[in-house]
């Protein structure tokens, strides 16, 4: 089945201590992207992934890393999260780039503390 | 930087009411993108209109594509309780997709 896997689904930490979401699809798609929903303000892009080793900044990129080592493989890292990093954020890939129907993981939800 | 903004941010409706939102972007769009969000759920892609005057349909949703290329229509024709959620539009910008702030829609029954 074509998907986008997020791990882990929930999460509740604590500020500062470093953490990785991991972002997985099997549909070999190019194009990986982090966007992170908060109310009233939609989706909101943190980084981006145009193929392997290329990775960009999206409109919200402060606070987060992000690397693309291998084609279906895409992990968002907090590396000292803080309490408005608490969101709930979404994987998504696309075939080819922004231009193309995004499928979307099924979230994580974060809370920091 | 490119801005897509929707309205209404919320609308109850009345089960087999119809529902429209509306979709604005700052920018010209190469094409524009519909997703819906189900309450707890992710967004799922429902369409893509790429020419200036598109129209498409399916079942009971309208999409139109405006002259312009700069704004975009969702409408739903009596409404079902299934459509409940959150409609997003998105455009592309660069290497970017930019989505609107989504549309909650209710449904009572």
């Amino acid at each position: 089945e074509a998907q986008v896997t997020q791990n882990p689904r929930y999460l509740i930490t604590v500020t500062g201590k470093k953490l990785t979401v991991t972002c997985s699809q099997n549909m070999n798609h190019e194009y990986m992207s982090w966007y992170r929903q908060d109310p009233g303000l939609g989706l909101r892009q943190i980084y981006y992934s145009m193929n392997v080793e290329v990775t960009d900044k999206g409109d919200v990129p402060e606070g987060y890393k992000v690397s693309r080592k291998e084609k279906r493989n895409f992990p968002l890292i907090l590396e000292s999260p803080s309490p408005n990093q608490t969101s709930l954020y979404f994987c998504a890939s696309s075939y080819r780039g922004k231009a193309y129907e995004q499928y979307f993981g099924p979230g994580t939800r974060l809370t920091v503390t | 930087g490119q801005q897509v903004m929707q309205i209404p941010q919320y609308q109850h409706v009345q089960e087999g009411e119809d529902f429209t939102t509306y979709c604005n972007s700052s920018t010209t769009l190469s094409n524009i993108q519909w997703y819906k969000q189900r309450p707890g759920g992710h967004p799922v892609f429902l369409i893509q209109l790429v020419k200036s005057g598109e129209v498409k349909k399916q079942k009971r949703l309208t999409f139109q594509f405006g002259e312009a290329k700069k704004n975009s229509s969702l409408h739903i024709t009596a409404t079902q309780t299934t459509d409940v959620g959150t409609y997003f539009c998105a455009g592309p910008a660069g290497n970017m997709l930019t989505f609107g702030g989504g549309t909650r829609l209710m449904v009572k029954p």
